[in-house]
């Protein structure tokens, strides 16, 4: 079974600096890759999400896929208050199978 | 943005009861999903359900455990009878096609507590 390890478990960042997170797949089960963040008490609501190997940018979020190394990392530019939310990494694989794996998130804090 | 519901937010219930938990999933939608989230762990997938029949479940999803979305209302989760272990939040989840390609729209959660 697929473990997704997520880093760091939080994090503390000034706003206006930059917050990179990390996910580490343990096998090459997935093929699709999705950032969700949950803001407390809410849904979580998928961000990002990438295919193929390489970087995505969207505004002030970039993410970047590495297959090979099962790498996959979610960047904030210009880190906002309105961006501290619980972050969660996920895993999807092909077919007709709909399960996510996700792993256990990031607690990010903007603090002005 | 389109929305997930999850009926009640919160349910406290005596250990051996049944409870079902209720879903309003995105109207145009045609596959639904429940995840388990226990406190301090990552949410994992239970099951998903398309055109009446479950389509995949995990080893998570017990024989006391089951999924119905009769005639187009709630896609529902009930559990009979509870157990101490199924203490946690139950989250919705539902998309417009299977497979890790579609964006996975997720209710709020349902946060169930057995005594």
């Amino acid at each position: 079974q697929q473990n997704v390890q997520q880093s760091p478990e939080s994090l503390i960042v000034p706003e206006g600096a930059r917050t990179s997170l990390n996910c580490t797949f343990s096998d090459s089960a997935s093929q699709y890759f999705w950032w969700y963040r949950q803001h407390s008490g809410k849904a979580p609501k998928a961000l990002m999400s990438i295919f193929s190997n390489g970087e995505k940018e969207e505004g002030r979020f970039t993410i970047h896929l590495n297959k090979a190394s099962l790498h996959f990392s979610l960047h904030i530019r210009d880190s906002q208050p309105s961006d501290s939310a619980l972050y969660l990494c996920a895993g999807g694989t092909g077919g007709l199978s709909g399960k996510l794996t996700f792993g256990e998130g990031t607690q990010v804090t903007v603090i002005s | 943005g389109p929305k997930v519901l999850q009926i009640p937010s919160h349910q406290i219930i005596d250990m051996g009861q049944m409870v079902t938990l209720n879903c309003d999933p995105v109207s145009n939608h045609l596959y639904f999903y429940w995840y388990k989230q226990i406190l301090g762990q990552q949410m994992e997938f239970l099951v998903n359900f398309y055109n009446g029949k479950v389509m995949e479940k995990s080893k998570l999803f017990k024989d006391q455990f089951s999924v119905e979305r009769p005639d187009g209302s709630y896609f529902t989760l009930k559990i009979q009878p509870t157990a101490l272990e199924d203490s946690a939040v139950y989250f919705c989840a539902s998309s417009s096609g299977l497979g890790g390609l579609y964006e996975q729209y997720f209710g709020p959660g349902t946060r169930l507590t057995v005594l």
